[in-house]
């Protein structure tokens, strides 16, 4: 099966500094999301990105997160300027029609701000 | 506000045993629900739809009901193995496709 992959799967950085984690979409898919997740915590929506602009966003998704899908495949999610709080799992989906259908995700990326 | 409960307790079953469990919501009229597993350090992965004019659904050993009268689901799987160990999230989706999550329960099959 088609599988949506993700990297690094470990990154640590300091509080402050930039981020970027990126995530491969299945192919054919049309919709991409990124979640987190913190340790031992609900799935919290992000963002979700349609047609090259973003479809709907959280309150977590400040001025402090931005989305991009630089070419045909890869779908990035770049957080500016770190905080301790921004420590968690990071999760990549994707779908093919954006309705109530199936969410495919990655295996995560885990972000520990320092 | 919105609310979804899953038990936080981790649920033991006897390998064999049915395994039973429960997404209740508050505040929420949900198109659609599905039901995802995950494995410690691995995202989600998706196990069931159904929507809310569906009472019931069923895939192999896994069976879901919906009740919108009662705002519950429940999620069912049948002579469990302990192969079926992992946490157990719901998810619940609006008109717009946005989904709202449970903290899922974990489950632990015993041999």
């Amino acid at each position: 099966e088609p599988e949506v992959t993700q990297t690094p799967s470990h990154q640590v950085t300091q509080m402050g500094q930039e981020v970027i984690l990126r995530c491969v979409p299945i192919s054919n898919h049309l919709y991409f999301y990124w979640y987190r997740q913190i340790l031992g915590q609900k799935v919290e929506f992000l963002v979700s990105f349609y047609n090259n602009e973003i479809s709907e966003k959280s309150e977590i998704f400040d001025d402090q997160f931005s989305v991009e899908r630089p070419d045909g495949s890869n779908f990035t999610l770049k957080i500016r300027s770190t905080k301790l709080e921004d420590s968690a799992m990071y999760f990549c989906a994707s779908s093919l029609t954006g309705t109530e259908e199936k969410l495919f995700f990655g295996s995560g990326t885990q972000l520990s701000v320092l | 506000s919105q609310k979804i409960e899953q038990n936080s307790e981790a649920l033991n079953i006897q390998e064999g045993k049915t395994a039973t469990l429960t997404c209740n919501y508050t505040n929420y009229s949900p198109a659609y629900l599905q039901w995802y597993r995950q494995d410690p350090g691995r995202g989600p992965v998706f196990l069931l739809l159904i929507r809310e004019n569906e009472k019931e659904k069923r895939k192999e050993r896994l069976k879901v009901t919906f009740d919108t009268t009662l705002k519950q689901s429940l999620f069912h799987i049948t002579a469990s193995q302990p192969a079926d160990s992992a946490t157990y999230l719901c998810a619940l989706g609006d008109s717009n496709y946005q989904l709202i999550w449970g903290a899922g329960t974990k489950l632990i099959i015993k041999p």
